[in-house]
């Protein structure tokens, strides 16, 4: 069935450093890609999203590319903050009636 | 917009007893709500669909009535948890999505703790 693959965390970046938390997917078709982001204690906010191959996502300094190619939809930051800590969701939405697929999450720490 | 709120964020109760989450729009009319559970350090867990006015559509392995989902507005969906055990202890989260739209917007969660 359609899943999505994050890499394992945490990750533990110091500031300004540069961020990549991958993401695969498998899917029949040809689905919508989302980046959630969930700061502690609160519920999840949409990052970015791709609708189609070869899409950038991108929003708060943060971006993705839609790969059909290697079914990937990595995410990058140039210069990750303090605030950026938090856990990161890749998610896909294909034909199955709307429903929302996650990943397993990706714990961001970001050090001083 | 596009606000979702949950109540309450946080609750206790006894094994055995009962518990309700309500789930609101706050700024628009969801045709769709969705209840995850996340248990800790892991993902969302999509546990039923509601539609306004129609019964909930559970996913596998969800007890349908031990999970009660009703969905009587287009404002409003709320998830009781029957007879609540130590087990179900578990962070819920709820979406909302407006008609036509395939985005989903997020509630804050609720962390249910049973004792």
């Amino acid at each position: 069935g359609d899943s999505v693959t994050q890499m394992e965390g945490p990750v533990t970046l110091s500031e300004e450093a540069f961020l990549t938390i991958n993401c695969t997917y498998t899917a029949t078709g040809y689905p919508s890609l989302f980046w959630y982001v969930q700061y502690p204690g609160e519920g999840l906010q949409l990052l970015l999203k791709a609708t189609k191959a070869d899409d950038k996502g991108s929003n708060k300094g943060f971006e993705a590319t839609y790969r059909k190619e290697t079914t990937s939809f990595h995410l990058e930051k140039g210069s990750v903050q303090v605030s950026d800590s938090a856990v990161y969701f890749c998610a896909q939405k294909g034909n199955q009636g709307g429903k929302l697929i996650f990943g397993q999450g990706t714990e961001l720490s970001v050090k001083p | 917009g596009a606000v979702v709120s949950q109540h309450p964020s946080w609750v206790i109760c006894k094994s055995g007893t009962s518990v309700k989450i309500e789930c609101r729009s706050l700024d628009f009319q969801a045709t769709t709500m969705f209840w995850y559970r996340q248990f800790p350090k892991q993902s969302l867990m999509l546990m039923a669909t509601s539609n306004e006015g129609s019964k909930a559509t559970y996913e596998q392995g969800v007890e349908k009535d031990k999970f009660l989902i009703n969905h009587a507005s287009l404002t409003l969906s709320t998830l009781t948890v029957t007879s609540a055990h130590p087990e179900d202890s578990s962070f819920y989260i709820c979406s909302a999505s407006p008609g036509g739209s395939y985005e989903q917007y997020f509630g804050p969660g609720t962390r249910l703790t049973v004792t």
